[in-house]
């Protein structure tokens, strides 16, 4: 069974502040791997995933997240915060498995991020 | 939110009675999506479809349907038998479900809330 931890439920930060937003899995095959934002009462907007290549993955709003295979983790980094970063992030995890049958994705409970001005 | 929209925004739901949740994507996705959000549990999975006329119970289909007639839509029934309705709804849309690493992209949400 595919499994995903986000192990903080709130990180503070301040404004202009580098920060990282923490990510664990666990599957038994390749790992592909997503990060969401949510704002207040709105759907995910999907940031970037991680399919395979190059273990550094750039997304939208300047962030980016690293996938580390050894420590099963895919940390969300951005090197300078924003107020407007505060939000709800998510991280998903999704079996590679076989193609041809459907492989759900599982989500994270979810990280709050509030950065401080 | 992209090409995927959810309405009503709000709905309000009385004990009996069921209540349908819309969701059109204008994506030309393949699959859809279900999924239901409450505080600190993340996403759990309801339905998902992948193809018209075709539907797949996720991980707490109890007391919810869903038809799939036209590829852009997903309608979510909740019924009298789920007992514990109020939650966040989203819909979702990609192009495959069966390929692993295609992105799903969400709608802005429906809020249920129980009278």
């Amino acid at each position: 069974a595919q499994s995903v931890a986000q192990p903080e439920d709130q990180v503070n930060v301040a404004e202009g502040n580098p920060l990282t937003v923490k990510c664990t899995y666990s599957v038994s095959g390749n790992p592909y791997l997503f990060w969401y934002v949510q704002y207040p009462n709105r759907g995910l907007q999907f940031l970037l995933k991680y399919i395979t290549g190059d273990n550094l993955v750039k997304g939208s709003y300047g962030f980016e997240a690293e996938f580390n295979k050894s420590q099963t983790s895919f940390h969300l980094k951005k090197p300078s915060a924003l107020v407007s970063d505060s939000a709800l992030y998510f991280c998903a995890v999704r079996d590679a498995g076989v193609d041809g049958g459907y492989q759900k994705v599982t989500f994270g409970t979810g990280t709050k991020l509030q950065v401080i001005p | 939110d992209g090409g995927i929209t959810q309405s009503p925004k709000y709905l309000f739901r009385k004990e009996g009675q069921n209540v349908t949740l819309s969701c059109e994507q204008n994506l030309n996705h393949d699959a859809m999506y279900w999924y239901r959000q409450d505080p600190g549990q993340g996403l759990r999975l309801i339905y998902y479809s992948q193809i018209v006329n075709d539907f797949q119970k996720g991980d707490i289909a109890e007391g919810y349907s869903v038809s799939r007639e036209k590829k852009e839509s997903l309608p979510l029934t909740v019924t009298s038998a789920q007992k514990n309705p109020t939650a966040f709804y989203l819909c979702a849309s990609s192009r495959l479900a069966t390929m692993v690493g295609e992105t799903q992209y969400f709608g802005p949400g429906t809020r249920l809330l129980v009278l």
